[in-house]
């Protein structure tokens, strides 16, 4: 069974950088599929941060692309998310997600982290 | 970029009652790339279905998908207590990004 768990400071100061951790178990990253972050706002919807190929290829949402770096590393079967200069409206719960090639759809997910950018 | 406009924001039903949810793209999507999720409160999104009218492995046969080109649309054809919650749909887009749809809220009525 594919699990994904995140991992990560609640606590953000304006202007840092956010850093999160998604392990991954039951499954090799480095066997395929995309792999990819998510976040939610308090009482919003959900947003697509970025993705990264288990090639390591990477794709950004385009609102938040300066800001985000979304790397792999097969030999921890992890991958990670920094998100740089965050102000409030970072505040979030960010998600990990398996992504299915040919399809595109998300078909495994983590429980969620909540980050809270505050001084 | 293709935005996802969902409709309506809330649908307020009994249990037993048909859902009709509806999400319509701001250009035309492969309906190989469509899917939507269920979300209930402080719980990660659930795959529902995908290619726009798959259902996604243990999900129960009242819910299906349909649509093409700009418009889709989630049904739930008798409504269960525990579909009560948030529906999103979903797409990739050629441009190697994807998208949710603002979400409709499944409520009590």
């Amino acid at each position: 069974q594919v699990q994904l768990q995140e991992s990560g400071p609640g606590l953000v100061k304006p202007s840092e950088t956010l850093s999160l951790t998604c392990a991954v178990s039951g499954y090799s990253i480095s066997s395929g599929y995309y792999w990819g972050w998510i976040r939610q706002p308090p009482g919003k919807g959900l947003e697509w941060i970025g993705s990264i190929y288990h090639s390591g290829s990477t794709y950004y949402n385009p609102s938040l692309k300066s800001r985000v770096t979304i790397s792999v590393d097969t030999s921890k079967n992890q991958f990670s998310l920094k998100l740089s200069s965050v102000t409030a409206a970072d505040t979030a719960v960010y998600y990990c997600a398996r992504l299915y090639p040919y399809y595109y759809y998300m078909d495994v997910w983590g429980k969620g982290t909540t980050v809270t950018v505050s001084s | 970029e293709i935005v996802l406009t969902q409709s309506p924001g809330t649908l307020s039903l009994s249990p037993g009652e048909r859902a009709t949810l509806s999400c319509r793209a701001s250009q035309s999507v492969s309906s190989s790339y469509l899917a939507w999720y269920q979300q209930k409160p402080g719980q990660a999104p659930r795959l529902l279905i995908y290619g726009a009218s798959s259902r996604a492995t243990g999900i129960p046969d009242r819910f299906s998908g349909s649509g093409s080109g700009t418009d889709f649309t989630l049904t739930i054809s008798r409504l269960e207590p525990e579909d009560f919650a948030v529906y999103y749909c979903q797409q990739y887009g050629s441009s190697s990004t994807w998208t949710f749809g603002q979400g409709t809220k499944v409520e009590i009525k």
